[in-house]
């Protein structure tokens, strides 16, 4: 079953820490997206990477950096976790070409 | 830029009947693809239907439908034979024909009640 797996269901981080959230996913997308879901406000994108070590800004890229060091892997970090930062952050992938997503199962981190 | 509208925060049904979703879109754009996703309490973002804009055809998957109005740019989902199972927040999405990114709504929640 193809999947995208998101590292942690449940992160609780302090003020000022860096935070790494991993995803990785199994079916050779070359697209991988990193957004962030908040009540009222819908999936805001984070970043999304095209390409091996290739990516872009997304909507909301402030106080966020990614890695993309191989296909199947992209990762969000969090150079200094602030509290505004607590969130659901969803990973997905697609194939591109009018593909939908495939989505991971989310990260709820709460920056404390 | 694309903006996707969805007008209802929540929407409640009961068991059995049938529930219609609205989602209205803002593009120039004349050719795009629209979903629609469903996120249940489990947060898996799951996708329940796909529509290409250059097909005049209203996509079916079971007992999802939409009602797709191009030129009032209108992306409406109907569930039939609501089921409790049916619980759960659903994104209205917006893609471009060449494009990566997918803009989504704010989303509804729907509650089926028995």
């Amino acid at each position: 079953d193809v999947k995208v797996t998101q590292s942690s269901r449940y992160l609780v981080k302090r003020t000022g820490e860096k935070v790494f959230l991993e995803c990785v996913q199994d079916m050779d997308h070359e697209n991988m997206f990193w957004y962030r879901q908040d009540p009222g406000l819908g999936l805001r994108l984070i970043y999304f990477s095209y390409d091996v070590k290739m990516k872009e800004k997304g909507d909301i890229p402030e106080g966020y950096s990614v890695s993309r060091e191989k296909k199947e892997r992209f990762s969000l970090i969090l150079e200094s976790a602030s509290t505004n930062q607590t969130s659901m952050y969803l990973c997905a992938s697609s194939p591109g070409q009018g593909g939908g997503y495939t989505f991971g199962s989310g990260t709820r981190l709460t920056v404390v | 830029a694309q903006t996707v509208t969805q007008s209802q925060p929540e929407m409640s049904v009961q068991e059995a009947e049938t529930v219609t979703l609205s989602c209205t879109y803002d593009t120039s754009e004349n050719n795009y693809y629209l979903f629609w996703y469903k996120q249940p309490p489990s947060r898996q973002m799951i996708l329940v239907i796909r529509q290409e804009a250059y097909k005049q055809q209203n996509a079916t998957e079971n007992r999802f439908s939409v009602n797709f109005q191009k030129a009032a740019k209108s992306f409406s989902l109907k569930i039939s034979d609501s089921q409790l199972g049916d619980t759960a927040m659903y994104f209205c999405a917006f893609l471009r024909l060449y494009g990566n990114k997918l803009v989504f709504g704010a989303g509804t929640i729907l509650r089926v009640k028995s």
